[in-house]
């Protein structure tokens, strides 16, 4: 059964730097052809990707936010870590760990966490 | 980046009624597009895979269509737990990207 839970603080402050983690059960990322992304959702409005860490520690990461993003992985613990610097306003979402369907050449996402909402405020 | 516009914004139907949503992108994606079901407070939910592929769980009046660069999701009788958002997302050309979503409310 895969399972991912995201956890971080709820609330941070302009500027702050946000760190993320997900940690998931039901499969390894050390296993050739997995891939974990974040996806994040302000408040009514639609999903955006952020990031993505392949089995092999590739690393990808959203064109506009590409300087502000890391992402990392612990296999040992099943985790997957996203930080965000400068975070400001406008970063305030639920974040999602999600993981992409393994089988063969694919690119949905199979697997959601429940997300964890950030709300960025002085 | 492909553009991926998700139209209409909001769908009124009522129940029992078909519902019919679509999905463009901005260049070919082949059959690479999948549909999420969002319920207010939840996660998504993969609905579709391949264009026309049902996830585990949903029913068969959930069905997808088409390839290239036009996707239609159509539910053929609504039921009152299929009231959501819903979300194409192309996994053809990186990077990978999300419609802004349908809103299938009660009419």
């Amino acid at each position: 059964q895969v399972t991912l839970k995201e956890s971080g603080p709820a609330l941070v402050k302009p500027t702050q730097t946000l760190t993320l983690t997900c940690t998931f059960s039901g499969f390894s990322l050390s296993t050739n052809g997995m891939r974990v992304s974040w996806v994040r959702q302000p408040p009514g409005k639609a999903l955006e990707w952020l990031a993505r860490i392949d089995w092999d520690d590739d690393k990808f990461y959203s064109t506009s936010l590409k300087t502000r993003l890391t992402i990392s992985k612990d296999t040992s613990k099943n985790q997957v870590v996203l930080t965000m610097t400068n975070m400001d306003p406008v970063d305030t979402a639920t974040y999602y760990c999600v993981r992409i369907a393994p089988t063969g050449t694919t690119g949905w996402y199979d697997y959601w966490g429940q997300g964890t909402q950030v709300t960025v405020s002085s | 980046e492909t553009v991926t516009t998700q139209y209409p914004g909001t769908l009124s139907v009522s129940p029992g009624e078909r519902a019919t949503l679509s999905c463009r992108a901005s260049q070919s994606v082949s059959s690479k597009v999948a549909w999420y079901q969002q319920k207010p407070g939840q996660a998504p939910r993969l609905l579709i895979y391949g264009a026309s592929t049902r996830a585990t769980g949903f029913p068969a009046r959930f069905s997808g269509s088409g390839s290239g660069t036009e996707f239609t999701l159509t539910i053929s009788s609504l039921q009152s737990e299929d009231f959501a958002v819903y979300y194409c997302q192309q996994y053809s050309n990186w990077p990978w990207t999300f419609g802004q979503g349908t809103k299938v409310e009660i009419k």
